[in-house]
């Protein structure tokens, strides 16, 4: 059974850019979550997708946004590219809505640095 | 009020050691205390979880121990290996929070 997959893997974007990254959920797996990781705040709630609807958001600008398709697959933008965004962004998904409600299984990431 | 505490944020243990890291919460609505473990390269896999109604839960090597009237938990790693050196985060969540919220990590070093 594959896992969750995220492309691309790394990127380089410049400041005032957008970007894109994709993830494809384990199959059958309904509920999307992002997440971003640094080394100065840890690993932080974006927000999550269940059946094409955004269900939840942390506390990040506008900038940050999100979709999911029919298929469960999801993709997150940045827009307007701060040199503060540069981060590994992680999505995880799992079977139900929530994350107390089981595991989330987590991706490799995808490497952003802005320029 | 939703912020996870971890400590130490390293760890060094000689092989067939005890490591041992703590959390501490404030939210008493939190019920999912999960613990994830993170190799260079990698995303957090699930390591071991533990809801509060059991103060202990032990899988293989690893063991969650959970201290409700404290708001703590920690994670037990027995006889420690050097392929255990890795990044553990503790987390925590409720059915109303609908986020995992983080501890800081531990960056656990086993020496052979």
């Amino acid at each position: 059974k594959a896992g969750v997959t995220q492309t691309p893997r790394y990127l380089i974007k410049t400041r005032g850019q957008q970007v894109t990254l994709s993830c494809s959920p384990i199959s059958g797996h309904r509920s999307v979550s992002w997440y971003q990781q640094t080394p100065g705040q840890g690993l932080q709630f974006l927000f999550e997708y269940f059946s094409e609807t955004q269900r939840n958001k942390g506390n990040f600008p506008g900038r940050f946004s999100g979709r999911q398709f029919s298929n469960s697959r999801s993709e997150m933008n940045v827009s307007t590219l701060e040199l503060g965004d540069s981060a590994l962004y992680l999505c995880a998904s799992s079977l139900a809505l929530g994350p107390n409600t089981g595991e989330l299984f987590f991706g490799e990431g995808s490497r952003l640095t802005v320029l | 009020q939703q912020q996870v505490k971890q400590s130490p944020q390293s760890l060094i243990v000689q092989k067939g050691g005890i490591s041992i890291i703590n959390c501490a919460y404030e939210n008493t609505a939190f019920d999912y205390f999960p613990w994830y473990q993170q190799f260079p390269g990698k995303g957090p896999a699930l390591l071991i979880a533990i809801r509060p109604d059991v103060s202990e839960k032990k899988e293989g090597r690893f063991t969650i121990s959970f201290n409700k009237s404290a708001k703590q938990f920690s994670l037990h790693i027995m006889d420690s290996q050097p392929g255990d050196s890795a990044t553990y985060f503790c987390a925590a969540t409720s059915g109303s929070a609908r986020q995992l919220t983080f501890g800081s990590g531990t960056q656990l070093t086993v020496l052979p």
